[in-house]
């Protein structure tokens, strides 16, 4: 079945561009995780939907970070005025929520952002 | 999130049976145990979790500690494909109305040798 998708797979971006980096979650899930992987590290977590309220950003690293995910369903992150220290991997992962214990994280391929 | 603490790469023959350990020693009685890998160039994928009990399924056996404050993540006939970062998560017990980011450590690259 259709898992988490992402696009576009790499970017290119010179230093001081705007990048939108898109997420499609899987069908029905209801929140939404982005997630920030440099090279050689774990992911970090940046921002969290419930539909389309989101409802965690503490882990945004600056405010040219935005997240965006306007009717529940796909997320857009946007970088504003990139850097080269927002080179990385970019992680959008979907969960159903709902109640129970378990969340299991559906995660996308990533989007590697390189800024040069 | 209490801290994992995972050794940074481990060996193992293919065929054989992968253990990877994990210590969370600051875990609390509301907190599971999860298990996450990342093949090369992929996003990470669940494998398993647990609070106390062992646990197993189709993937992997989770071995917890009667203390909880270790466990064993075992790949009982480990093959090429299983090579991967693993990483232990420990995370709160969902308690309705919302989801927690996964805190990631930098996991356990394993390398199965053929």
């Amino acid at each position: 079945g259709a898992g988490v998708s992402q696009s576009p797979r790499y970017k290119v971006a010179k230093r001081g561009q705007d990048v939108a980096l898109r997420c499609d979650p899987i069908s029905g899930h209801v929140s939404l995780f982005w997630y920030q992987q440099a090279l050689g590290q774990g992911p970090e977590f940046l921002t969290y939907f419930q539909n389309e309220a989101q409802l965690d950003k503490s882990g945004l690293p600056s405010d040219r970070f935005f997240a965006e995910r306007p009717e529940g369903s796909v997320s857009t992150l946007k970088i504003q005025r990139t850097q080269q220290e927002d080179s990385a991997v970019y992680l959008c992962a979907s969960s159903l929520a709902g109640g129970g214990a378990h969340n299991e994280q559906f995660f996308g391929p990533g989007t590697r952002l390189t800024v040069l | 999130d209490a801290k994992t603490t995972q050794p940074p790469s481990m060996d193992c023959a293919e065929g054989r049976a992968a253990n990877l350990p994990c210590n969370h020693s600051t875990i609390s009685g509301n907190e599971y145990v999860y298990w996450y890998r990342q093949i090369h160039s992929q996003g990470p994928q669940y494998i398993i979790h647990g609070l106390k009990n062992n646990e197993t399924n189709e993937m992997a056996s989770l071995i917890i500690t009667e203390d909880r404050k270790s466990s064993t993540l075992i790949l009982p006939h480990a093959t090429l494909r299983d090579t991967a970062v693993y990483y232990c998560i420990v995370r709160p017990k969902y308690s309705g109305g919302g989801a927690d980011g996964l805190t990631f450590g930098k996991g356990t690259h394993l390398i199965i040798q053929p």
